[in-house]
């Protein structure tokens, strides 16, 4: 079956330490995105990338770091300047950015939640 | 700034009744606005969407109505099963500008009671 994996599902973090989330997907769509879930404030974008070895800043992006070294993952690493770190983290794949944007072939993965301790 | 605003955060309806979800924008370029529903621990799954250029556009038993003088959507679900409690989020936006993205309402918990 094709989809979208992110890992793990819950991450605990010390602060001051960089941790990585991981995002594969297999429905060889081209454009892949992060965003982070906060109550009462929907979904920011962070990062997005429309074809390999490129991505752009969403909102959010200061923090953060991205690569697409391949075009089925897409990891996130969320570094120790992030101040506020503990979200829940989404990762999304479509088949180009301009179908993702109508909603066409924009899939979801089950998330990730990040707590820093 | 918050270019799409869910007002309410929550909602309860009785199954069998109608649930009128609402969002409105500030940005007028955006020209397609879209409707995911979300599960606990699970992501967003698409629902419905419209284009700029219709005022409504049906699929089953949801409905979405654009409204664009007023910069404001609705999503109606007729009749609501308890299935259909979710968190829904309103998506919109702005296709062929440079950069542009989807861009997310803060979300509407529906809770529909047996």
């Amino acid at each position: 079956d094709g989809g979208i994996t992110q890992s793990p599902k819950y991450l605990f973090r010390k602060e001051g330490q960089n941790v990585t989330l991981s995002c594969e997907q297999n429905l060889n769509h081209d454009a892949m995105y992060w965003y982070r879930q906060d109550p009462g404030q929907g979904l920011r974008l962070i990062y997005y990338s429309q074809i390999v070895n490129d991505f752009q800043k969403g909102d959010i992006a200061e923090g953060y770091s991205v690569s697409r070294e391949k075009k089925e993952s897409f990891p996130l690493t969320v570094t120790s300047a992030q101040k506020n770190p503990t979200a829940f983290y989404l990762c999304a794949s479509s088949i180009d950015r301009d179908r993702g944007m109508t909603g066409y072939g924009y899939t979801f993965g089950s998330g990730t939640r990040l707590t820093v301790v | 700034d918050q270019q799409v605003k869910q007002n309410s955060p929550s909602l309860s309806v009785q199954e069998g009744r109608i649930s009128i979800l609402n969002c409105d924008y500030t940005n007028s370029m955006f020209d397609y606005f879209l409707w995911y529903k979300k599960y606990p621990a699970e992501g967003p799954t698409f629902l419905i969407s419209i284009s700029s250029i219709k005022d409504k556009n049906e699929d089953g038993r949801f409905t979405v109505f654009l409204n664009k003088s007023a910069k404001h959507l609705s999503l109606h679900i007729v009749p609501s099963q308890p299935g259909d409690s979710a968190v829904y989020f309103c998506a919109a936006s702005a296709r062929g500008t440079s950069g542009s993205r989807l861009t997310f309402g803060e979300g509407t918990q529906l809770t529909v009671n047996p």
